[in-house]
């Protein structure tokens, strides 16, 4: 059974400073998965992670994959305060073919000045 | 519509009472989903539906949770006599995927309350 979690749960950064997310799964993941949740919003699909060593950036955040470690990460640079909002990664257990999701817990951020 | 549609958005149940929650899928997809979220957790999954065909229902927690989609497109999400764990919000999400790679889509999801 596919367990992903995350670190830190909680981060509270100030603008400008650059961070890290962390989300170790504990078995094979067909894809790894990046998602922004602002409160009371439904989750917003950030990067799909398709293969060991993939990177994808965009804007302020980069998403990088190594499947031998079974760890992504989701880099900030130079926060601003529209980043502010709950982050989850989330694999897809391998063997299921239609895209079921394993979550990890979220990993709430707040860029504050 | 051009995304998941929920309703309702929000919902108050006095506990022992049903409810029914309703899912638009984006128009043409084959694959929906429904995933638990409870306050402060990362969504969990409940069941899936290929078109009509209900393929996995291992999340759901109890048999008081029941889930249909008759003609393949609007799917139901149904709890009979709700208790206050389950109290959560139930989002929906579909995806145009059979066995390719594509995404899923989320709905804002119905805030479920039971009091």
């Amino acid at each position: 059974e596919l367990k992903v979690e995350q670190n830190p749960l909680f981060l509270s950064m100030q603008e400008g400073k650059n961070y890290t997310i962390y989300c170790n799964y504990s078995t094979t993941s067909d894809r790894l998965y990046w998602y922004r949740q602002d409160p009371g919003k439904s989750l917003e699909s950030l990067f799909v992670l398709l293969s060991n060593g993939a990177v994808k950036q965009e804007g302020r955040l980069m998403a990088s994959l190594d499947t031998k470690a079974r760890l992504s990460t989701l880099h900030i640079t130079a926060a601003v305060h529209d980043l502010s909002a709950t982050y989850f990664c989330a694999g897809e257990a391998g063997g299921t073919s239609y895209g079921k999701l394993t979550f990890g817990q979220g990993t709430i951020l707040t860029v504050h000045p | 519509g051009a995304g998941v549609s929920q309703s309702p958005r929000y919902k108050v149940a006095k506990r022992g009472q049903d409810v029914a929650l309703r899912c638009d899928p984006i128009s043409g997809h084959v694959s929906l989903f429904w995933y638990q979220q409870a306050l402060g957790q990362g969504p969990e999954f409940l069941t899936y539906f290929q078109n009509e065909a209900q393929l996995d229902k291992s999340g759901l927690p109890s048999d008081r949770f029941f889930a249909e989609r008759p003609e393949g497109s609007v799917s139901t999400l149904k709890i009979q006599r709700t208790q206050k764990e389950d109290s959560a919000v139930y989002l929906c999400a579909s995806s145009s995927r059979r066995w390719a790679n594509t995404e899923a889509f989320f709905g804002q999801g119905t805030r479920l309350t039971v009091v």
